[in-house]
């Protein structure tokens, strides 16, 4: 059974600075791995998507890496900014079940000013 | 141009009350689904739609009986509302086959749903 976890649950960091978010998966067989943000009372809004052939992708200030083998990924962003405070998700999409996204637990950040 | 929309935004209602939430998307994607938040922000899968048919119906009571009249549309009807019934609900779609895998998961912005 697949299970997402993402650490740390939650972060406070001065603006400014690099950070990075974790997210790791037990089960390798995934097409795809989706980094989404979801701000207090919104939806998620889709970040970046990583396919299970690609290593990394790149938004703006965002990277997302993938190591599908050792079932983990993170987001890297540079340069924080107060406007980054949100809860930040990740999600697999699994080669069985290919309906269905599962996922990680979360890290809420907080960029201080 | 809102690409997943659903309404209504909050909903609050007393134990033992029916109510719906509807969801419309303007992707044109062929799979649509809802979602569970609950109190600790955890997303859990409730139902998936491809083209219209039930394909996923991850162990969910019966009084939640989801419809999709068409592929644009997916609402979620609820009976007989329990206190545990309490979250945020989300609508997302996406394309659901073939080379379509690689495409994104978009959502509407939830339906908080209060039950006292």
């Amino acid at each position: 059974k697949q299970e997402v976890t993402q650490i740390p649950a939650a972060l406070s960091v001065p603006e400014g600075e690099n950070l990075v978010l974790n997210c790791s998966f037990t089960d390798s067989a995934i097409y795809n791995l989706q980094w989404f943000r979801q701000d207090p009372g919104k939806g998620l809004t889709s970040l970046l998507l990583i396919q299970s052939s690609q290593r990394e992708q790149t938004s703006g200030r965002l990277n997302a890496s993938l190591d599908k083998s050792s079932g983990r990924s993170t987001l890297y962003i540079a340069a924080s900014q107060p406007g980054d405070s949100a809860t930040y998700l990740c999600a697999v999409r699994p080669t069985s079940g290919t309906y269905k996204y599962i996922f990680g637990t979360g890290t809420r950040l907080k960029v201080l000013a | 141009d809102t690409a997943v929309s659903q309404t209504p935004k909050y909903l609050v209602t007393q134990m033992g009350n029916d109510k719906s939430i509807k969801c419309e998307q303007n992707l044109g994607h062929d799979t649509m689904y809802w979602y569970k938040q609950d109190s600790k922000k955890f997303l859990k899968i409730m139902f998936s739609y491809n083209n219209k048919e039930l394909i996923i119906n991850e162990t969910v009571p019966n009084r939640f009986s989801p419809k999709s009249p068409d592929k644009a549309h997916l609402n979620l009807h609820i009976n007989s509302l329990e206190l545990g019934d309490s979250a945020v609900y989300f609508c997302a779609s996406s394309w659901g086959q073939g080379s379509s895998y690689n495409s994104p998961l978009h959502f509407g912005n939830g339906t908080r749903l209060t039950v006292t």
